[in-house]
């Protein structure tokens, strides 16, 4: 069964400072892969995801990820993060043509303004 | 266009109660998910649905978990009897289902059982 890991669990950052996230999953086939974002009181949303092609992605609010197959990961970036980026990230993955996308644990950024 | 729709927000129950949790998705979506999130961690899914078929509910508790898609459409998800346990954020999704879609997720019910 596919799993995926979150290795940061809480992240605190200043103002304009850059951000990468983990993620790595563990499936040796073929993958979609997603990162989603939930800010306070509001509901998962997606932030950007991978299918094929650019193993670069780039999302909405100036996130990107980068897919690196030979080491099973999808770390998610920002070069200079705001406060309102502060929120719960989390990282998924459909494998094998799987129509079920399976959650890591989330990592929780705090940016202070 | 509207979102996926759920409700209650929030339920609080004595445990061995029976509770159920209810999913409206976005128009035109042939798949709907249900998941639970514990406290910390992500989401894990209970039960999939491809229009009114059930077609993965491996991770769903079933002795006492029942769900429902009548017509395909709205869903239901309830527990009899709950227990301390099941307290949770139960979230529903929605997606056009071609595998790799994205879900639209809904606010979720927060589940508390006392």
């Amino acid at each position: 069964a596919q799993s995926v890991s979150q290795h940061n669990h809480h992240v605190i950052l200043s103002e304009a400072a850059s951000l990468e996230l983990g993620c790595n999953y563990s499936y040796g086939g073929t993958v979609n892969l997603f990162w989603y974002v939930q800010y306070p009181g509001q509901h998962l949303q997606l932030l950007l995801k991978y299918f094929s092609g650019d193993p670069l992605v780039k999302g909405i609010k100036g996130f990107e990820a980068e897919f690196i197959k030979s080491k099973f990961s999808f770390n998610l970036r920002k070069p200079s993060v705001q406060w309102s980026d502060t929120a719960e990230y989390f990282c998924a993955v459909n494998a094998g043509g799987s129509y079920i996308p399976t959650f890591g644990r989330g990592t929780s950024l705090i940016v202070h303004p | 266009e509207a979102g996926v729709v759920q409700s209650p927000r929030y339920k609080i129950i004595e445990k061995k109660q029976p509770v159920a949790f209810w999913c409206n998705p976005i128009s035109g979506h042939n798949t709907l998910y249900w998941y639970r999130q514990n406290l910390g961690q992500g989401p894990e899914l209970l039960i999939r649905y491809e229009n009114e078929e059930a077609v993965d509910d491996s991770q769903l508790p079933k002795d006492r978990f029942s769900a429902e898609r009548l017509k395909g459409v709205d869903s239901t998800l309830k527990i009899q009897p709950a227990e301390l346990g099941d307290s949770a954020v139960y979230l529903c999704a929605s997606s056009s289902g071609t595998g790799n879609e994205k879900l639209f997720f809904g606010s979720g019910t927060q589940l508390s059982v006392l």
